[in-house]
């Protein structure tokens, strides 16, 4: 079955720093990803997103790559702080409303001061 | 905060037992789409009302089993519960149609089966 998955579980960084999540996917057809964000004790929060026609997106701070080729996209966190320090997941939607995710087990951002 | 509430926050449970969920949409939402959240995991997608109707359906057993009510608020509903159904169940709620990538998550509630 289709699947998307983080390259690594954790990721430290120093305060200021750029930090970059990794996402692999399987399915060749997937045309939309959402990054998400959650913090202990919450629910995830919606970050980015991206469809296939683009090859880049930016946000407030972030950025997602989408490389179609290798199946392959990356979050980008400029300045990081320590506020950033989360669980990060990249989902694909399997319908067409964009609201049945496939989540990857997700990479825990560290950011010490 | 995303206006999706979710009761109760905790909950546990003995095996064998029944639970119920209870989720409130963000107001103008009609679409609500429940996850199961083991320790350490991405959330698992168990199914989706849309406007009253089941919309779609993870890898979850019959056992697992929803409704959407007309003010678009939700229940998950899981019978003969087993050890590991101990795990964090969010909901999610967006306005549905083909654009509509943004979902809202709730909370969660924790439940733990012993």
């Amino acid at each position: 079955g289709e699947s998307v998955g983080l390259h690594l579980p954790t990721l430290s960084v120093q305060e200021g720093d750029n930090s970059i999540i990794n996402c692999a996917y399987s399915n060749s057809a997937s045309d939309y990803f959402i990054w998400y964000k959650q913090e202990s004790g919450k629910g995830p929060q919606f970050i980015i997103d991206i469809r296939s026609n683009m090859d880049k997106r930016q946000g407030q701070r972030v950025t997602v790559l989408l490389n179609k080729t290798v199946k392959h996209l990356s979050l980008q966190i400029a300045a990081t702080q320590p506020g950033d320090s989360a669980v990060y997941f990249c989902a694909d939607p399997h319908n067409q409303a964009g609201t049945a995710l496939i989540f990857g087990k997700g990479t825990t951002l560290s950011v010490s001061s | 905060e995303t206006g999706v509430t979710q009761s109760p926050t905790h909950l546990i449970k003995t095996r064998g037992q029944q639970v119920t969920l209870r989720c409130s949409s963000q107001s103008g939402h009609n679409t609500v789409s429940w996850y199961q959240q083991a320790l350490g995991q991405g959330p698992q997608f168990i199914f989706q009302y849309y406007r009253e109707e089941e919309n779609g359906r993870g890898n979850f057993p019959p056992r697992f089993s929803g409704l959407q009510f007309p003010n678009y608020s939700s229940e998950l509903n899981v019978n003969a519960l087993e050890l590991d159904d101990s795990a964090l169940y969010l909901c999610a709620s967006s306005l549905g149609g083909l654009d509509s990538g943004e979902q809202y998550f709730g909370p969660g509630t924790r439940l733990t089966v012993t």
